[in-house]
């Protein structure tokens, strides 16, 4: 166990929807980033965010956005859901926002647009 | 630009046989680069990193700048070694990391 928790576990939706995924760091670690899995993509990061603001932006679609809040958990909110927005989605934290620290992952939300 | 490149989706060895996987990266700065792991039902998790110049489980990962390589390798394969295999490059500049599209290990018994 990471110590990263992520909610829900699995999420059903239709397109056009929008939908919160939620993520809490490890204790202490003070980035999130999140990342987007799906089987013709990969592993893509999306954003990051350190103590409350935003580091790194990867290829994070407009219609999607994050938070990270002053207890450093974070939400990512994907909005006008398409059929390709399936795939599961992990958060991931680090004690820092510089490079060269393990990213601790949490377990996935697996997000379903029917 | 910035590219992570694993060109073996599957690689499937059999048990007590050497393996490589490989990774190459396409950055102009001074790269820094992992290897993480996803096990079965798991999560993902780091397996090494170049700046430690560590081995773990067996596994070792050179830099090489020449060939802009990262190849992960382990003499002798073993069966809990199959899983997903993600070689990972951050550019600290921008604190932005690229994952390769990954490499599923298969160890035959």
């Amino acid at each position: 166990d990471s110590g990263v928790t992520q909610t829900p576990k699995h999420l059903i939706t239709a397109t056009g929807q929008r939908v919160t995924l939620r993520c809490s760091p490890r204790s202490g670690d003070l980035s999130v980033y999140w990342y987007q899995q799906s089987l013709d993509q990969g592993l893509q990061f999306l954003i990051q965010y350190y103590n409350g603001e935003e580091r790194a932006k990867g290829n994070i679609l407009e219609r999607f956005s994050a938070q990270q809040f002053p207890d450093l958990h974070s939400e990512l909110n994907l909005s006008s859901l398409e059929l390709g927005d399936s795939a599961l989605y992990f958060c991931a934290s680090s004690p820092s926002g510089g490079g060269g620290y393990e990213q601790y992952f949490g377990p996935g939300t697996r997000l379903t647009v029917t | 630009a910035q590219r992570v490149t694993q060109p073996e989706k599957l690689l499937s060895v059999f048990k007590g046989a050497p393996v490589e996987l490989k990774c190459n990266y396409s950055y102009s700065g001074s790269p820094e680069l992992f290897w993480y792991v996803q096990y079965s039902r798991q999560r993902l998790q780091l397996l090494l990193r170049h700046i430690s110049r560590e081995s773990i489980k067996g596994f070792t990962a050179d830099l090489n700048k020449g060939e802009t390589s990262f190849h992960l390798k382990k003499p002798f394969a073993q069966e809990e070694d199959s899983a997903m295999y993600y070689c990972a490059l951050l550019y600290s500049s921008a604190s932005k990391i690229i994952f390769g599209s990954g490499t599923r290990l298969s160890i035959r018994p």
